[in-house]
């Protein structure tokens, strides 16, 4: 079946520091891919997502890569804020009907002025 | 703009008591999606339901039944609440019949205790 993996967390960084969170999925067929974020108190929002290999998401400053030859999403953003503190997922939905996604187990972003 | 909505952001509960979490979203999806949200383990799929009184089993269905009567209204019951279902519970909607590559929208979570 489907599965998304996180790179464990927490992580913390300071203010301006490079931010990669890495993200790596098992899948049939040709899923897309997604990075969702949850800010203190909120429900999850859209981040950024891709839909066929190479393509790239970004917004906000983040991006993300979907590379099928390694399986991979990685979360990027070379200058972090203190805004950006929340917890981040990556989702898979695998091109079945209805677009089910499947999370990772999130990874907790701390950044410190 | 879009808008999904939840009863209560607070519950708490008794073993054993039937508990409803309703959901309400405004942009006229298709799709709607219960998940439990706990540490360590991301979002776990309840429920989905793709047309209105239409439902299928997600990843960890069992103690839970959902009900949709109504298009924008999609409701999730535990049927005798147990204190392993204390959990975050976020509902989602999704507009459909994009193959898969369509947003999901969030609503705020209900945080369920269960004494």
């Amino acid at each position: 079946g489907n599965s998304v993996t996180q790179m464990e967390g927490p992580v913390t960084l300071s203010e301006e520091a490079f931010l990669t969170i890495n993200c790596t999925y098992t899948a049939t067929g040709y899923p897309s891919l997604f990075w969702y974020v949850q800010y203190p108190g909120e429900g999850l929002q859209l981040l950024l997502k891709a839909t066929k290999a190479d393509d790239k998401g970004s917004n906000k400053g983040f991006e993300a890569t979907y590379r099928k030859e390694t399986t991979s999403f990685h979360l990027e953003k070379g200058s972090v804020q203190v805004s950006d503190s929340a917890v981040y997922f990556c989702a898979l939905s695998g091109g079945t009907s209805y677009g089910k996604l499947t999370f990772g187990q999130g990874t907790i972003l701390t950044v410190h002025p | 703009d879009v808008k999904v909505t939840q009863s209560s952001r607070y519950l708490v509960k008794r073993t054993g008591e039937k508990v409803f979490l309703e959901c309400v979203q405004d942009m006229d999806h298709e799709n709607m999606f219960w998940y439990r949200q706990d540490p360590g383990l991301g979002l776990r799929l309840i429920y989905f339901s793709y047309d209105v009184k239409m439902k299928e089993k997600g990843d960890i269905p069992e103690g839970y039944s959902v009900s949709r009567e109504k298009k924008e209204r999609f409701s999730l019951i535990l049927e005798s609440a147990s204190t392993n279902q204390t959990s975050m519970y976020l509902c989602a909607s999704s507009l459909g019949g994009t193959g898969g590559t369509e947003t999901q929208y969030f609503g705020p979570g209900t945080r369920l205790l269960v004494l």
